[in-house]
């Protein structure tokens, strides 16, 4: 069965980096483009990046562009974000997320999230 | 960038109602619009994609319609365990925005 499994979240002081890391299972990582999506406590969802299975395509939020650089390793199965200049407002759980394959940029998979906390 | 809006963005439902929920584009996004289900300290499950074409596994009793601005997401007979707080999302493009949310509540 798919599984989507995030790491490296944790409390980091603003102006910080992290880096979060996304192990996926069960299915052919390859062939699917991958997206990070973040919840601040008690907020809604904000879609925050995409990358393509191949990995020449991505994209970002206004509010992290610049900032962040979502990247895969397609031999380790693994999606990565690298989140740099960390803000209090980038407070959240990060959720890695499976995009779902020729029907369109909607997520049919997500991992349980990991909690960044940007505080001093 | 396109907007998306929920409404409401709460209600209260008794168990065998029929509830809908809307969500409105900002502008038209034709049929590329999912909504998901969020329960109470659960990760979001995806619901329908394409507006109206339900994910495999989800119970029949819930539906979507709409195209180009305005759509809904229905329930035919509201269960206990639809407690939940459901997001639309639109993809025609990027950014992919999603709607604020509408928490659903059993009276």
């Amino acid at each position: 069965q798919v599984q989507l499994v995030e790491s490296g979240g944790g409390l980091v002081k603003p102006g910080g980096s992290l880096r979060l890391s996304c192990a996926a299972s069960g299915f052919t990582f390859s062939d699917y483009y991958m997206s990070w999506i973040r919840q601040a406590p008690g907020k809604g969802l904000e879609w925050v990046s995409y990358i393509s299975s191949s990995s020449s395509y991505t994209n970002y939020a206004d509010s992290v562009k610049g900032r962040f650089t979502i990247s895969r390793d397609n031999a380790k199965n693994s999606l990565y974000l690298q989140m740099n200049s960390l803000r209090a407002e980038d407070t959240a759980v990060y959720y890695c997320a499976r995009v779902s394959y020729g029907y369109g940029l909607f997520f049919d998979y997500w991992g349980q999230g990991t909690l960044v906390t940007v505080s001093s | 960038d396109i907007q998306m809006t929920q409404s409401p963005s709460s209600l209260s439902a008794s168990v065998g109602d029929r509830v809908t929920i809307t969500c409105r584009a900002s502008q038209g996004i034709s049929n590329y619009l999912a909504w998901y289900q969020q329960k109470p300290g659960k990760v979001p499950k995806l619901l329908i994609y394409a507006a109206s074409t339900l994910q495999s596994g989800v119970p029949s009793r819930f539906s979507g319609s709409g195209s180009g601005t305005d759509f809904t997401l229905t329930i035919s007979s509201l269960q206990p365990e639809d407690v939940a707080t459901y997001y639309c999302q639109k993809y025609n493009s990027a950014p992919l925005t999603f709607g604020q949310g509408t928490r659903l509540e059993i009276k």
